[in-house]
């Protein structure tokens, strides 16, 4: 079985700061790595994957994340930022292959302070 | 291109009554997702239709709920009869095919309140 952990429930960081989404999976085989982000009364979008190739992947809007297979983590960065960030982000794990489901972890708030 | 479609957006009910859900795919969507979102808890997926048929509900709880994708398009999603623990946002999802990374797009969700 997969399972996804996200630590930190709310993370809160001043605008134009770095920030670190923490996200740990667990599955015994390999893995598709999602990151999905939710603004206040709306569903989610997906804001990055990984499914191969580079480990580091990167967002239109300049969230990147980083598959560390050793250390099993898909942790979401970016270095700078902005009020319009502010949002709950779901990290999320599947496996290849047909009919996989998709499992979401608890989600973390992230609250970008003015 | 138009996105998913729910309805209604939000509900309250008493316990013991029921409810349904309505969801409108992306045109051209052939794999439907219905997940269950508790306050503090991500989405937990309730069944995933391919075309019509059932690809997953194991944790749908039969004995309550129902769904059911007719013509392969819209779906429904029941409860009945309700319980305070139903207390969620329903949220409807598809995508072009299923195969495990393909992106999935959501609605906006039903907050349903049961008292």
């Amino acid at each position: 079985a997969q399972s996804v952990t996200q630590l930190d429930s709310q993370v809160p960081v001043f605008e134009e700061a770095p920030v670190e989404l923490r996200c740990n999976y667990s599955s015994s085989v390999s893995v598709y790595l999602f990151w999905y982000v939710q603004y206040p009364n709306q569903g989610l979008q997906l804001l990055l994957k990984y499914l191969s190739g580079s480990t580091l992947v990167e967002s239109i809007n300049g969230f990147e994340a980083e598959f560390n297979k050793s250390q099993t983590s898909f942790h979401l960065r970016k270095p700078s930022v902005h009020i319009s960030d502010t949002a709950e982000y779901f990290c999320a794990v599947s496996r290849p292959g047909g009919y996989q489901k998709v499992t979401f972890g608890t989600g973390t708030k992230l609250q970008v302070i003015p | 291109e138009a996105g998913v479609a729910q309805s209604p957006r939000y509900k309250i009910i008493e316990k013991r009554q029921s409810v349904a859900f309505w969801c409108n795919p992306i045109s051209g969507h052939a794999t439907l997702y219905w997940y269950q979102q508790i306050l503090g808890q991500g989405p937990k997926l309730l069944i995933q239709f391919q075309n019509n048929g059932v690809v997953d509900d194991s944790q749908l709880p039969k004995d309550r709920f129902s769904a059911e994708r007719l013509k392969g398009v819209d779906s429904t999603l029941k409860i009945q009869p309700a319980k305070l623990e139903d207390s969620a946002v329903y949220l409807c999802a598809s995508s072009l095919v299923d195969s495990g990374h393909n992106e999935q797009f959501f609605g906006p969700g039903t907050r349903l309140t049961v008292l």
